[in-house]
């Protein structure tokens, strides 16, 4: 099945610096990456996803890149804020066939004011 | 509002007392899923279901059971909990069977003595 591998595992990072997150998959047949914020005793949330199709997306000050041939993709946060502290995870999902969808094993995110 | 409602939130139970979790979505959504969560594990899916009736497994069926009667609803079962079995669990659904998991439940903090 699919492996997802995710890095750092905590990352602390400057108010208004940058932040990336990378992740690595195995099944070159996966076809959709999201990415998950879960605040301090909060369920997970969606905050960005990207389809196979798509090199690049940004939404605000969130974006995310995957490199298909390389299989691996990342989560790029600008102009961190204090609100950004949280742990994210990136996932993959299998082929059409396969609804799995398999986690990395997140990102501790400490953004110092 | 949509939601994802999870019952109970916190459970402690004993070993082999049989338990189950619900899941309730009023989204009309037809992807439902069960995810565990366990330190520097991140999320791991248990089970997850197309639509009615249609259910398989996820990286880590062993010892759950699900069942989805009706589109709503997706309990998660454990015929006979064992300390392993301690963990964080979320349901969550989706609209696109194979896209956005866009809705997690807020958890349901499971302890097994």
């Amino acid at each position: 099945g699919e492996n997802v591998e995710q890095h750092p595992s905590t990352l602390s990072v400057q108010e208004g610096d940058s932040a990336v997150i990378k992740c690595t998959y195995s099944d070159s047949a996966s076809n959709y990456f999201p990415w998950y914020k879960q605040e301090l005793g909060k369920r997970p949330q969606l905050i960005i996803d990207i389809r196979s199709n798509v090199g690049e997306k940004k939404d605000q000050r969130i974006a995310v890149t995957l490199n298909k041939t390389a299989k691996h993709f990342s989560l790029h946060i600008t102009e961190t804020q204090p609100e950004d502290s949280a742990v994210y995870f990136c996932a993959a999902r299998g082929s059409s066939n396969d609804y799995k969808l398999s986690f990395g094993a997140g990102t501790t995110v400490t953004v110092r004011a | 509002e949509a939601q994802v409602t999870q019952n109970p939130r916190y459970l402690i139970t004993v070993t082999g007392k049989k338990l189950t979790v619900t899941c309730s979505q009023n989204m009309n959504h037809e992807y439902m899923s069960w995810y565990r969560q366990d330190p520097g594990l991140g999320l791991r899916q248990i089970y997850y279901s197309m639509n009615v009736e249609v259910t398989d497994k996820g990286d880590v069926p062993e010892g759950y059971k699900v069942s989805r009667k009706e589109k709503r609803n997706f309990p998660l079962i454990l015929e006979s909990p064992s300390p392993n079995q301690t963990s964080l669990y979320f349901c969550a659904s989706s609209w696109d069977r194979g896209g956005t998991e866009a809705f997690f439940g807020q958890g349901t903090r499971l302890t097994v003595v």
